[in-house]
């Protein structure tokens, strides 16, 4: 079946580094990728997504690439900051009216002042 | 243009109770998805609905059920409840037109069973 595998935290970075967050999908067919941001005591925000190989979604100066060939789709931004801290989510849903996601376990990010 | 919202914020009852959570779509959507997500765990689909009846079902046992009303909005409905299912309910709305649709989440209802 379909699913989802990310990096395990917590990550913790100082504040202007540089972040990657992997993860790795499982899915036949051709799924739609998302990165779900859910900050201390909320739900979940969308914060950007991909439809389809070599797409590349971005939002907020994160950024993250569809590759096909490695099932992959890494969350990158070049500078975090404090009020990045949050867990992040890679999920997918597969291309069809069911529009089921699958969810990743989650990675907290602690960004230091 | 108000997201989606979900009543009560928070819950408290006790194992065999019953609950009753809310759901208010997004606007123009027409379709509600349930997750439930357990502390430090991804969102789980629980069941959709989409023209008030349940397209879809996760693994979840029958005491989860739901219900959508003719202006979209949902109810989820667990019966004897149990200390596990604890956790944070998250009602989403899309509407769906071609392949592509983005689920909208609400804030949830984080519900404690003692």
């Amino acid at each position: 079946g379909n699913s989802v595998t990310q990096m395990e935290g917590p990550v913790t970075l100082s504040e202007e580094a540089f972040l990657t967050i992997n993860c790795t999908y499982t899915a036949t067919g051709y799924p739609s990728l998302f990165w779900y941001v859910q900050y201390p005591g909320e739900g979940l925000q969308l914060l950007l997504k991909a439809t389809k190989a070599d797409d590349k979604g971005s939002n907020k100066g994160f950024e993250a690439t569809y590759r096909k060939e490695t099932t992959s789709f890494h969350l990158e931004k070049g500078s975090v900051q404090v009020s990045d801290s949050a867990v992040y989510f890679c999920a997918l849903s597969a291309p069809n009216r069911d529009d089921k996601i699958i969810f990743g376990k989650g990675t907290r990010l602690h960004i230091l002042p | 243009d108000a997201g989606v919202t979900q009543s009560p914020t928070h819950l408290i009852k006790t194992r065999g109770q019953q609950v009753t959570l809310r759901c208010s779509p997004k606007s123009g959507h027409d379709t509600v998805s349930w997750y439930q997500q357990a502390l430090g765990q991804g969102p789980q689909f629980i069941f959709q609905y989409y023209e008030e009846e349940e397209r879809q079902r996760g693994n979840f046992p029958d005491r989860f059920s739901g219900h959508q009303f003719p202006n979209y909005s949902s109810e989820l409905n667990v019966n004897a409840l149990l200390l596990g299912d604890s956790a944070l309910y998250l009602c989403a709305s899309t509407i769906v037109r071609g392949p592509f649709s983005t689920q909208y989440f609400g804030p949830g209802t984080r519900l404690l069973v003692l």
